[in-house]
């Protein structure tokens, strides 16, 4: 089993919808990041949580230490928003990132 | 946020030829870059993370003498590709990351096609 598990693997939505990715992990965490993917390869840090919740324009970030769960909310999506959406840990302070699968978000116009 | 280039972002070789791949930090210090190689439709695989101006420390499964990387500078890292063959045809990212940050910035990316 992975450490670090996605859901869901693939999403579309219309644009203007709400769109939640889930991510679960199953080891000790110093922080979670969430990563966006673009079609082009390139990748954007997008939040680093360690507690709580961020938000950033239309995105938001929630964790649950206690749950070891996160999740990441897009308000009125936009196809621009269509890339993958990449959860990664770390498991300690210096450590590597482990990453999730990924999610592949598509918003249709 | 800060900006790490990768050049070239496109290369496409023969088998047998070595391929260098430059990972540079433009405003910031990295003093420690990662190297990941990312097949299609799959995540993240980390290669091997770099101190500047230590030997690289590379994952399980790896072979350093294959990849071979340079981190001379707080602003510089290499991956050179050695005799690559068609199946080390990936896309290869860098990150750098400042001091004990945790944030990692990542490069374009460099998709590396070996005929």
């Amino acid at each position: 089993k992975n450490e670090v598990e996605q859901s869901p693997q693939n999403l579309t939505a219309q644009e203007g919808e709400f769109i939640t990715i889930n991510c679960s992990y199953s080891v000790g965490i110093s922080a979670l990041h969430w990563l966006q993917q673009h079609p082009g390869g390139g990748i954007v840090s997008l939040f680093m949580l360690s507690s709580g919740k961020k938000k950033h324009g239309r995105l938001i970030a929630t964790i649950n230490i206690q749950e070891k769960h996160s999740s990441l909310h897009i308000t009125a999506s936009h196809p621009r928003d269509s890339a993958v959406y990449i959860c990664a840990v770390r498991k300690g302070y210096g450590q590597n990132f482990v990453f999730g699968p990924g999610t592949r978000l598509s918003v249709l116009p | 946020g800060a900006v790490v280039s990768q050049h070239p972002s496109w290369v496409i070789c023969k088998s047998g030829t070595s391929v260098k791949i430059e990972c540079r930090s433009l405003d910031f210090q990295a003093t420690t870059m990662f190297w990941y190689r990312q097949f299609p439709k799959q995540s993240l695989m980390l290669m091997a993370t770099s101190n500047e101006g230590s030997k690289a420390t590379y994952e399980q499964g790896v072979e350093k003498d294959k990849f071979l990387i340079n981190h001379a500078s707080l602003t510089l890292s290499t991956l050179t590709v050695t005799s690559a063959h068609p199946e080390d045809s990936s896309f290869y990212i860098c990150s750098g990351q400042s001091g004990g940050l945790e944030t990692q910035y990542f490069g374009p990316g460099t998709r590396l096609l070996v005929l």
